[in-house]
C-alpha cells in the first residue's frame, strides 16, 4: 500500500497568508496526486488533479507542483473560506489511498 | 447538475448487514468507474471500494474484503454497498464519488452528501 504523509497535521494563518502543505509518497507515483478541500460538515471538493492541474470553478490562488514522491499544495492570500482540513489523494496504484489531511485554521 | 445522493444508511448491531444506494444524475453514469469512500468521525478519508465502468474490475480495501460487495446498474443509474458482518470499525460517513475521467488514475471530481453507517450494540 502507498502510504500518503502529510505535513504539519495543523496550521493556524492569518487572511492574506500565504500556506503550503506538503504531501510524500512512501514511492514513487508520478504525478497521480490530487488534492481536495473539505469545509466542516461538507463533501470533500476537488482542487487540484495530476499534481499542478487546475480545475474549473477553483479560485486561482490555489496552485500545486511536485512528482514522483514530493508534492505541494499552496494557497497564495489565504481568505476565510479556506478554513478547512486539506487532503492528498494518490491514484497510482489500483487501490487509492489518501494523506491524513492537514486542518487549516483561520485566526 | 450533475449529482450524487446516497441512501441506505443507519443504526445496526455488529454482525448485521445494510446496503447503501447512490442514485447519479446529470452525467453518464454508465462510461465511469464509481466509488465508496469513508470517513470515521473526526478521521480522515478511506477508499472503500471501487468498480469500473462495466463491472470488470472490483477492488477492495483489505479491511472490508471478504465482507462488502460493491455492484452497479447502469439502466438505473444506480451504485451499491452491500455491507455485511459489520464491525464498530466500519462506523463512518460512506461517500459515493465518481472517477473525474475515463482513465483509472483520474480524480474524483463528484462527491454525493454521505450517508452515515453507525455499528453499535
Amino acid at each position: 500500500e502507498i502510504v500518503l504523509t502529510q505535513s504539519p497535521d495543523f496550521q493556524s494563518v492569518t487572511p492574506k497568508e500565504k500556506v503550503t502543505i506538503t504531501c510524500r509518497a512512501s514511492q514513487s507515483i508520478g504525478s497521480n496526486l490530487h488534492w481536495y478541500q473539505q469545509r466542516p460538515d461538507q463533501s470533500p471538493k476537488l482542487l487540484i488533479k495530476y499534481a499542478s492541474q487546475s480545475v474549473s470553478g477553483v479560485p486561482s490562488r490555489f496552485s500545486g507542483s511536485g512528482s514522483g514522491t514530493d508534492f505541494t499544495l499552496t494557497i497564495n492570500s489565504l481568505e476565510a473560506e479556506d478554513a478547512a482540513t486539506y487532503y492528498c489523494h494518490q491514484s497510482s496504484s489500483l487501490l487509492h489511498t489518501f494523506g491524513q489531511g492537514t486542518k487549516l485554521e483561520i485566526k | 447538475e450533475v449529482q450524487l445522493v446516497e441512501s441506505g444508511g443507519g443504526l445496526v448491531k455488529p454482525g448485521g448487514s445494510l446496503r447503501l444506494s447512490c442514485e447519479a444524475s446529470g452525467f453518464t453514469f454508465s462510461s465511469y468507474c464509481m466509488n465508496w469512500v469513508r470517513q470515521a468521525p473526526g478521521r480522515g478519508l478511506e477508499l472503500v471500494s471501487s468498480i469500473s465502468s462495466s463491472s470488470n474490475y472490483i477492488y477492495y480495501a483489505n479491511s472490508v474484503k471478504g465482507r462488502f460487495t460493491i455492484s452497479r446498474d447502469n439502466a438505473k443509474n444506480s451504485l451499491f454497498l452491500q455491507m455485511n458482518s459489520l464491525r464498530a470499525e466500519d462506523t463512518a460517513l460512506y461517500y459515493c464519488a465518481k472517477l473525474g475521467g475515463l482513465v483509472r488514475t483520474d480524480a474524483f471530481d463528484i462527491w454525493g452528501q454521505g450517508t452515515l453507517v453507525t455499528v453499535s450494540s
